[in-house]
């Protein structure tokens, strides 16, 4: 069973180009949280979903930023039109259940240039 | 507002000493867990423990629970080099399924 799988591993954008995050879940896990992180922080909340619904979107920007989690396929964070501040490494996590421990994927670095 | 706030934000010490953390949070909980991240890697799930719940072992680590003061503590006996990482807490609140962060101990085991 494989873990979480998160690509790229680094992304670099330009400022205004769109990044595109993927992640999939370890089998069996319905619930997605995705995360982000600077340089010597915690992490920050951004979205949980469950299969194509948006649980609690609180932590995301209301702009520009847009998540999704389809039947089939992986799930993906998109920032549109990036911008420097964007530049973070951004985790997901999936769980069976609600109440239980995380499993995390090893991130995505985005850099934006 | 931050829920949980670590204490040390750095702490090193000699290997085979124990190192304990400590972790304030705001608001009440289902549960709470502790991570571990080495630098540049995803987290890694240590242990959670429920609110109902005072004490909980695993190998060499110790967490308790206190819902009354909303802290908790980790302690990582006899510590090894391999254990040179930084450590998170994270709380579920009541009627709210995400986890929410603290800010982190970073640990360093001088070998």
């Amino acid at each position: 069973n494989a873990g979480v799988m998160q690509n790229p591993r680094h992304l670099v954008r330009r400022r205004g180009q769109e990044a595109r995050l993927r992640c999939s879940p370890m089998k069996g896990h319905s619930h997605v949280y995705w995360y982000r992180q600077l340089p010597e922080e915690g992490l920050k909340f951004m979205v949980y979903l469950q299969k194509e619904n948006i649980i609690d979107e609180s932590g995301m920007p209301k702009e520009r930023f847009s998540a999704e989690f389809p039947k089939e396929g992986p799930s993906i964070l998109r920032i549109q039109q990036v911008v420097r501040g964007d530049s973070a490494a951004y985790f997901c996590a999936s769980s069976p259940h609600s109440n239980e421990k995380l499993f995390f994927g090893s991130g995505t670095q985005l850099s934006v240039l | 507002s931050q829920q949980g706030e670590e204490d040390p934000q750095a702490l090193s010490i000699q290997e085979g000493e124990n190192a304990t953390m400590n972790c304030s949070y705001k608001t009440s909980i289902n549960n709470l867990q502790w991570y571990r991240q080495n630098s540049g890697r995803g987290l890694v799930h240590l242990i959670l423990i429920r609110s109902n719940e005072r004490e909980k072992h695993s190998g060499r680590l110790r967490v308790t629970l206190d819902t009354s003061k909303k802290s908790s503590s980790l302690l990582i006996t006899a510590s090894r080099a391999a254990d040179t990482a930084s450590y998170f807490c994270a709380t579920e609140g009541l009627g709210n399924e995400k986890l929410t962060f603290g800010t982190g101990t970073r640990l360093t085991i001088i070998p």
